[in-house]
């Protein structure tokens, strides 16, 4: 099993959906979370970055992070064209100057 | 904003070439990384670097080697460049260990290998 599944799309939606983007895990050593989001031909940004379990949330972004089930998610509300990107899930144990394992990515397309 | 530059953003080299990829960043940071990124597999570390003249390697080591002379540049080598080393490659810093802060990328070098 990899350490990190993420189902890599395409996800295509519609101007102004709510967007719904997932990872899976199966280390439980993992205590910190993120989300990159990469544009074509860019390096991966960081979008968003929660510790343990629980919700936070960055204007129409919300990360979920669901420790008990291993499972990590973006929500994007009203997404709009320019979110078409490829999203990262990214995780690390406690000490978090050791690299990041990475998800796939998943490509979304969001039309206008 | 931590920014992290690669000195080049496009690049064409030829087999048996020793290449050369530099990366510098400007917060001072103690960690830095490289990966690879090709279609289907993801991001792949290369090696990774906690302080000056320290060197850890990744995932997938075999035909590079590193170099971090200063805390700010760390640079990637190919010794003898092959085919499949044709990719994306990306460089990334981080606070030390104990900050528990994110890393940050700079905007990668495609290298294709002819």
């Amino acid at each position: 099993q990899k350490e990190v599944e993420q189902d890599p799309g395409p996800l295509s939606v519609p101007e102004g959906a709510i967007v719904s983007l997932n990872c899976t895990y199966s280390n439980s050593a993992f205590q910190y979370f993120m989300w990159y989001r990469q544009y074509s031909r860019k390096g991966p940004e960081l979008l968003m970055y929660t510790y343990s379990s629980g919700n936070k949330e960055d204007g129409r972004f919300t990360a979920q992070v669901d420790k008990s089930s291993k499972y990590i998610s973006l929500f994007i509300r009203d997404s709009q064209p320019s979110d078409s990107a490829t999203y990262l899930c990214a995780m690390m144990g406690f000490q978090a100057g050791t690299a990041l394992i990475f998800g796939k990515g998943t490509t979304l397309s969001v039309s206008s | 904003d931590v920014k992290v530059t690669q000195s080049s953003r496009y690049l064409v080299k030829r087999t048996g070439e020793k290449v050369f990829l530099e990366c510098v960043q400007d917060m001072d940071h103690e960690n830095m990384f490289w990966y690879r990124q090709d279609p289907g597999l993801g991001l792949r570390l290369i090696y990774f670097s906690y302080d000056v003249k320290m060197k850890e390697k990744g995932d997938i080591p075999e035909g590079y080697s590193v170099s971090r002379e200063k805390k700010e540049r760390f640079s990637l080598i190919l010794e003898s460049a092959s085919t499949n080393q044709t990719s994306m490659y990306l460089c990334a810093s981080s606070p030390p260990g104990n900050s528990n802060q994110p890393q940050h990328f700079g905007d990668g070098t495609r290298l294709s290998i002819l």
